[in-house]
């Protein structure tokens, strides 16, 4: 079945660590993002990539990182610099040709700092 | 820039009820239109999907409809069941225009009682 997963479902981190949230997809998509979801705040954008090697930052790309080094693959970094990381993460992918560019989405990861 | 604004929550209805979650946009272009729903703890899933002024979207009982004349696509659905109880995104994205990101409302929860 194609899908994309997101591993771990739960991660836990003491307070000056770096953590990465694992994305993988197997729909063939050219485009991955990365969303950030807090209670009554919607959805908000991380980082996304249209394509291997290249990403952009979205709206709160501050004290997170990623790479594209493969099409199926999109790691996201939580590092040290982001100063309130406890949040569910959203991973989606998407085509990038045709009318309908509606987004797939992971199962997500919990991030709680300890 | 491109916005989206939906009801807010959270909306608690008895089963059986008509169900009616309003979403209003504004976009510098031509939007494609869509709802998500996530279930508690898990990721976003697409329900339902319009690209083009008086199209109808439907899934599951769901429908809206997209009105480019008041920027809007509300979401209805004439009997709600207690297995529709989740959280409810209204998106947009701009179609043709090489742009493919989402732009969400902040969710509205819903919550059926029997």
């Amino acid at each position: 079945d194609g899908g994309i997963t997101q591993s771990p479902k739960y991660l836990f981190r003491k307070e000056g660590q770096n953590v990465t949230l694992s994305c993988e997809q197997n729909l063939n998509h050219d485009a991955m993002y990365w969303y950030r979801q807090d209670p009554g705040q919607g959805l908000r954008l991380i980082y996304y990539s249209q394509i291997v090697n290249d990403f952009q930052k979205g709206d709160i790309a501050e004290g997170y990182s990623v790479s594209r080094e493969k099409k199926e693959s999109f790691p996201l970094t939580v590092t040290s610099a982001q100063k309130n990381p406890t949040a569910f993460y959203l991973c989606a992918s998407s085509m990038t040709s045709g009318r309908y560019n509606e987004q797939f989405f992971g199962p997500g990861t919990r991030l709680t700092v300890l | 820039g491109n916005s989206v604004t939906q009801m807010e929550g959270p909306v608690t209805l008895s089963e059986e009820a008509f169900l009616t979650i309003n979403c209003t946009y504004t976009a510098t272009g031509y939007p494609s239109l869509f709802w998500y729903v996530q279930y508690p703890g898990e990721g976003l899933q697409l329900l339902l999907k319009a690209t083009k002024a008086d199209d109808k979207g439907s899934n599951k009982g769901f429908e809206a409809t997209y009105r480019k004349e008041t920027t809007s696509f509300h979401l209805e659905k004439g009997s709600v069941q207690v297995s529709d109880s989740a959280v409810y995104f209204c998106a947009l994205s701009l179609s043709g225009a090489g742009s493919y990101q989402l732009t969400f409302g902040k969710g509205t929860k819903l919550s059926v009682i029997p």
